[in-house]
Formats: C-alpha cells, sequence, structure tokens
C-alpha cells in the first residue's frame, strides 16, 4: 500500500485563525515531508523530519511549525498566516532518510486559503 | 550547484501521438539519482521512476519509457501512443548522496493530450 493521506483536502482560514494540517502513512517509512505549491510552479520543500526528528528547515516562518507524534504522522501547525500562503500543501515520505534518496510517496495535499 | 532543466513549459499532442518529454540536469556529485512524477489535475504527485547515476540503462514501462544519457546529461521521458489520461504537468527531479534528503524539482512540463 503506497498510500499518504492528508486532511482536510480544503481548508480556508483567516489571518488570525490557528489550523493544523495533518498527514499519516502507512508503509514504515522514516523519512516525511512538507512541500508547499503554488500554482504552475514545482512543490517547495519545507521542512524534512528523519526518525521523527526535524532534519530540515528551509527558513520556513514561524507561523508555520511541524510537528511529528510518531513515525506515521506528520502534523503542521498553522497561525496567523498571509494571504500570500495560499497553495497547495504537499506531504510526502520515503523509506529512509539522510543519504539514501528514496523515491518519495506524495500525499493528495491540502488546498489552502488564507482569507 | 544542482540544477533541473525542463524546457518544455507545456507541449500539447494529439491523442495516439508518441511524445517525449526532456529533462536536462546539473551536479558534481558522482552518485545522484534522477526521478520522474507525474501531477494530474487532482494535484498529487505520482512516482514514475527512479534511476541511480551508476546506472545507464533504459527502462521501460507499458508505453513509457525513458532514456538516460550521462554524456548528455539528460534524462528524457516519451510516451507511445498518448492517450487523454497522460494529460498532467511532469517533473522531472535530481537527489544526491549528500546526507540530506532533498529532492530538486525542474520546473515542469505541462502535457495536453487532444482527443
Amino acid at each position: 500500500d503506497t498510500e499518504v493521506t492528508q486532511t482536510p483536502k480544503h481548508l480556508v482560514m483567516g489571518m488570525t485563525n490557528k489550523k493544523s494540517l495533518k498527514c499519516e502513512q502507512h508503509m514504515g517509512h522514516r523519512a516525511m515531508y512538507w512541500y508547499k505549491q503554488k500554482a504552475k510552479k514545482p512543490p517547495e520543500l519545507m521542512f524534512v523530519y528523519s526518525y521523527e526528528k526535524l532534519s530540515i528547515n528551509e527558513s520556513v516562518p514561524s507561523r508555520f511549525s511541524p510537528e511529528c507524534p510518531n513515525s506515521s504522522l506528520l502534523n503542521l501547525h498553522l497561525h496567523a498566516l498571509q494571504p500570500e500562503d495560499s497553495a497547495l500543501y504537499l506531504c510526502a515520505s520515503s523509506q529512509e532518510g539522510s543519504g539514501s534518496p528514496y523515491e518519495q510517496y506524495f500525499g493528495p495535499g491540502t488546498r489552502l486559503t488564507v482569507t | 550547484a544542482q540544477k533541473v532543466t525542463q524546457a518544455q513549459t507545456e507541449i500539447s499532442v494529439v491523442e495516439k501521438e508518441d511524445v517525449t518529454l526532456d529533462c536536462v540536469y546539473e551536479t558534481r556529485d558522482t552518485t545522484y539519482y534522477l526521478f520522474w512524477y507525474k501531477q494530474p489535475p487532482s494535484g498529487e504527485l505520482v512516482f514514475l521512476i527512479r534511476r541511480n547515476s551508476f546506472d545507464e540503462q533504459n527502462e521501460i514501462s507499458g508505453r513509457y519509457s525513458w532514456n538516460f544519457q550521462k554524456s548528455t546529461s539528460s534524462f528524457n521521458f516519451t510516451i507511445t501512443a498518448s492517450q487523454v489520461v497522460d494529460s498532467a504537468v511532469y517533473f522531472c527531479a535530481l537527489s544526491s548522496s549528500h546526507g540530506d534528503d532533498k529532492i530538486i524539482f525542474g520546473k515542469g512540463t505541462r502535457l495536453h493530450i487532444l482527443p
């Protein structure tokens, strides 16, 4: 089963709201990723967790806060977002992290609109 | 520095025609990995293939084939007898064994298969 699930599929939030995006995989993968994708652009890496520890933060603003409660779950907490943060947020997982670039499996994404 | 160039921004072909998507990469690493992903209108990125730098054998999977040539730093993707369901954005990507888990995506090629 090569499935990564994400909830919610769509999210509309105001600039003062706090919300969370959730991602889950049951493939036994030890690396999980958050990407942001704007229209007609490639995905941009935001965070990488390897063996449940944050290994990469691509200088993402602190209004985005990742969390990895266990090896199957990945959350992205959102607070005080700006309209320019509206995008498709993709979660991915891969077999291993740190020097073993296996293919990443992506979830369907959460389409976020900040009003 | 690593870079992936997909010079074709958008391609339109009539169904049943063959189409080749170009990918040129730059890296100073001797060990690296190349990927192709498909992103249909639904938004989810679908993994298609992973190739390491030591394996220059071409690969065929059904109507899909890939031509890896280190001499020209290219990893081109051909769809034979295209179908409307092949309409999507296709991303070529590059990763190395540096110890991080980053994938460098090209800008993507939007493929339209016309009925």
